[in-house]
């Protein structure tokens, strides 16, 4: 079974520019996540999604970020303008449904802010 | 509130010791805890999960953990640690009336030859 896909796996930007982040799923998950870790933390929800519906983004910096899942498989997280304090890994992760026990994570996005 | 702390920053071992990384949990009803290691440049891997049952879960690797209820403490183990076992262990909560998964800030497993 293959797993959570993300890509670019790294990215060096300078501030104020925009980035983009791909992820896609397990296949049959319909809860899809965005973690930001920061290094030497724990990840750190952004956004969650059931389907192409918004569950929970009380975390987003929406003034900066946003993210879509459009058509309910994959999934777009995007930076514009980065900060320096958006370098982090950005983790996409996904379950088979919101109250599922387990989640799997796919490899990280490595965004640097210079 | 709902949150879990991992006291250690960084555990050194011995290769062939045992070893535990400790974790403890703040949640209102049933905990759901589950265990993540991190390798380098890596996302998360899941290693195992306590849901209800038994208090000692197995896991992935030769990884078990110790539930333990009064104590609120979810401690990962194993019997005998190798060098390859050196990774991120990251213990996380879930929230099942809201579906959210908290994490703890990390733990760095070294094992030294």
């Amino acid at each position: 079974e293959a797993g959570v896909a993300q890509s670019p796996r790294y990215k060096i930007i300078e501030k104020r520019q925009s980035v983009a982040f791909w992820c896609n799923p397990i296949s049959g998950h319909a809860t899809l996540y965005w973690y930001q870790q920061i290094l030497g933390q724990g990840p750190k929800l952004l956004i969650q999604f059931q389907n192409n519906g918004v569950v929970d983004d009380s975390q987003l910096p929406k003034d900066r970020f946003s993210a879509e899942r459009l058509k309910g498989v994959d999934s777009t997280l995007k930076i514009q303008p980065a900060k320096l304090e958006d370098s982090a890994v950005y983790l996409c992760a996904s379950s088979l449904e919101p109250r599922a026990n387990t989640i799997y994570f796919g490899e990280g996005s490595w965004l640097t802010v210079v | 509130a709902q949150s879990v702390a991992q006291p250690e920053d960084q555990v050194n071992v011995a290769e062939g010791n045992p070893l535990t990384v400790k974790c403890t949990y703040s949640v209102s009803g049933n905990p759901y805890l589950f265990w993540y290691v991190q390798y380098p440049n890596r996302g998360l891997q899941f290693l195992l999960k306590y849901i209800t049952g038994d208090n000692l879960v197995k896991g992935s690797y030769g990884f078990e953990a110790e539930f333990n209820k009064s104590q609120t403490s979810f401690h990962l183990k194993k019997p005998s640690a190798l060098v390859s076992d050196s990774a991120l262990y990251f213990c996380a909560v879930r929230d099942y009336n809201f579906n959210k998964f908290y994490f703890g800030s990390g733990t760095k497993l070294n094992v030294k030859p």
